[in-house]
């Protein structure tokens, strides 16, 4: 079975901080993604990566940047954490046509 | 670009059939996805199709593809409260591994 990990289930920061959030998958996995999800938007796609060391921007990647060093590992950061950023962070892996997701970190910027 | 488009809600007594509908708009699109969301979890696949098929049936799940009308339906017979999520439709672009996502219908089971 494919695992995804989260980092945090829960996180609260305040406005201003720095903050990250890692995944990591155990399938070896060449794509990983991060999502955001909000009531009535559905998943917006934040930024994906397609190896080590590369990444492309999705719809929403203003204010995010991604840091994928290694493999199984794939980092969101936030460079400085807004009030618009309180949202359930999704991260997914795919190696084909099926996506694998981790269980989502809710993240509360105050 | 894509776009996928989904009722918020639907509510149905246990028992009875629900069924989910989904619009898309690119006709390009190979792979038509169904993801459930369990409170509190992250998304798991629940069936997908080729965009070359009309119909696939698995166990109480059945997807119905119209591509004229870029419409994809799941129906689930025999609803159960287990059922009670929230599902996604979402499309995979040929030759992409972008995935567009639909907001997402809210099933409500009533016992």
């Amino acid at each position: 079975d494919v695992k995804v990990t989260q980092s945090s289930r829960y996180l609260v920061k305040r406005t201003g901080e720095k903050v990250f959030l890692e995944c990591v998958q155990d399938m070896d996995h060449e794509n990983m993604f991060w999502y955001r999800q909000d009531p009535g938007l559905g998943l917006r796609l934040i930024y994906f990566s397609y190896d080590v060391k590369m990444k492309e921007k999705g719809d929403i990647p203003e204010g995010y940047s991604v840091s994928r060093e290694k493999k199984e590992r794939f980092s969101l950061i936030l460079e400085s954490a807004s009030t618009n950023q309180t949202s359930m962070y999704l991260c997914a892996t795919s190696a084909t046509y099926e996506q694998y997701f981790g269980p989502g970190t809710r993240l509360t910027v105050t | 670009g894509e776009d996928v488009e989904q009722s918020l809600f639907l509510s149905v007594r246990e028992g009875d059939s629900s069924v989910i509908n989904c619009t898309y708009t690119d006709s390009s699109s190979t792979y038509l996805y169904w993801y459930k969301q369990e409170p509190g979890a992250g998304l798991q696949l629940l069936t997908y199709i080729f965009s070359n098929m009309d119909m696939k049936q698995d166990q109480r799940l059945t997807v119905l593809l119209n591509k004229k009308d870029k419409h994809l339906s799941l129906r689930i017979a025999d609803t159960q409260t287990g059922d009670s999520a929230i599902y996604f439709c979402a499309e995979k672009l040929q030759g992409y591994q972008k995935v567009t996502f639909g907001t997402g219908t809210k099933l409500q089971v009533i016992p």
